[in-house]
């Protein structure tokens, strides 16, 4: 089991250009979620799925955030355009049932 | 709404001692779980320990366990004989519902333990 894998792990881009995040859930894992953690606001839920269908977008701060999941392995977070208050690291993290949420290592992104 | 509430932003322990880390949650969900995580200086997300709402035993796991007081909505992390390498930000978390139906769980603002030699 390799967990899950998020990309890149580090990111930094002009203001104003487009980002893309991308996770791998861990297979069987029925749930994604996306969290954003900074100093300012800690660790914020994003949105989450369900197998592959959002369930809750409330946490998504603006127009300029979008995510989708078009398979059962695959998530992407997208940012367009980008800002420097977006700067954060974000979480991706599966889940199957209702105990075990299994955090990937995150992605460090810097807008600049 | 959910909310949880950790009030110590740091700590300071002597190494071999045992710490508690507070934290207190307020749902009016019946059934919920509970969640303790450690973040380490390197960054990633680790499971600790997990208590759910119906549970009768406090959990343990090796040296972690859960202080768990339903009546006070408190849910306590115990760490005995700590090690330097404990040294980390800890979330304390909760989820509404249990069983199959998994949703959100949201974190509270995190403790830094430090611990010294």
């Amino acid at each position: 089991d390799a967990g899950v894998i998020q990309s890149p792990r580090h990111e930094v881009t002009e203001m104003g250009q487009e980002v893309t995040l991308r996770c791998k859930p861990i297979s069987g894992h029925d749930y994604l979620f996306w969290y954003r953690q900074t100093m300012m606001r800690g660790l914020e839920l994003l949105i989450y799925f369900n197998n592959n269908v959002p369930i809750d977008d409330s946490g998504m701060p603006e127009d300029r955030f979008s995510a989708k999941m078009p398979n059962a392995s695959f998530s992407t977070l997208k940012i367009q355009p980008s800002e420097p208050r977006d700067s954060a690291v974000y979480f991706c993290a599966s889940n199957h049932d209702s105990y075990g949420y299994t955090f990937g290592s995150g992605t460090r992104l810097t807008v600049v | 709404a959910q909310k949880i509430t950790q009030t110590q932003p740091g700590m300071f322990v002597q190494e071999k001692e045992a710490v508690t880390l507070d934290c207190t949650y307020d749902t009016s969900d019946p059934s919920y779980g509970l969640f303790w995580y450690k973040q380490p200086s390197s960054g990633e997300m680790i499971f600790l320990i997990y208590q759910g709402s119906y549970d009768q035993q406090n959990a343990t796991e090796g040296r972690y366990s859960l202080n768990f007081q339903k009546a006070r909505k408190s849910a306590n992390l115990v760490i005995s004989a700590s090690q330097l390498g404990d040294s980390a930000m800890y979330f304390c978390a909760m989820r509404e519902g249990v069983g199959s139906s998994a949703s959100k769980i949201i974190f509270g603002s995190g403790t830094r333990l430090s611990i010294r030699p």
